[in-house]
């Protein structure tokens, strides 16, 4: 039903690899979000990219890293991740920042 | 006071009753909010948009009361496909009105609907 896609669904990762979280979206939407949602707790945003800005939120460590090839991928880098980052990834967009967010899937992120 | 507060819950109700949740915000500035509905393991997804006093949409009833800062969801005939976590989320605004994006989630009320 989403029209934000998300990939991969699950990722099991160790501490010294680098993999790639994938984000699109096909509703021309102008703004583009991740967030990092633990469990029994609300999402927290971690990036913000519109109108080609990118904005982040200053507590998310440097081994995330996003990147937007064009404005409807987001995609998130990962690397040198620790087990507490293991977490479900969302991404979602919006037609303009602050208007209703659709989220992807999510994909559920385990660090060993 | 939090940006964003919800009622804790969880509520556990039978199925055909009705339900209301409220939640507060600190920013009087908002001019928009949202509900969304969570299932155990998936992702977000929108219940209800409320840009002015109120919004209905079939047995979900949306209200804003602006004074008092608070927006309630009412949930009539409760089935239970209802049962999931119910998200308040309120966009942060800049200094001027605008958003830069972010929206602030409540922390969720959890609402079992039982036969």
């Amino acid at each position: 039903d989403t029209e934000v896609t998300q990939t991969p669904k699950h990722l099991v990762m160790g501490m010294t690899n680098k993999k790639s979280l994938k984000c699109e979206q096909h509703m021309g939407h102008r703004a583009m979000y991740w967030y990092k949602q633990k469990a029994k707790k609300p999402p927290e945003l971690m990036f913000v990219y519109s109108y080609e800005k990118l904005s982040i939120n200053e507590s998310v460590p440097s081994r995330f890293s996003p990147e937007c090839p064009n404005s409807s991928l987001l995609n998130l880098h990962l690397h040198a991740l620790q087990p507490e980052d293991s977490a479900l990834y969302l991404c979602a967009s919006s037609q303009v920042p602050g208007t209703e967010a659709f989220f992807g899937q999510g994909t559920r992120l385990t660090v060993v | 006071r939090k940006e964003v507060e919800q009622d804790p819950g969880p509520f556990n109700v039978p199925e055909g009753a009705t339900v209301a949740f409220n939640c507060t915000y600190s920013n009087s500035a908002s001019q928009s909010f949202f509900w969304y509905r969570q299932d155990c393991r998936k992702e977000p997804k929108l219940l209800m948009s409320v840009y002015s006093s109120g919004n209905e949409d079939g047995r979900f009833t949306a209200q804003l009361n602006r004074a008092s800062q608070y927006i309630s969801l009412l949930i009539r005939d409760s089935k239970l496909s209802d049962s999931a976590t119910y998200l308040c989320v309120v966009p942060d605004l800049r200094a001027g009105g605008t958003s830069y994006g972010k929206l602030t989630f409540g922390q969720g009320t959890i609402l079992t609907v039982h036969p």
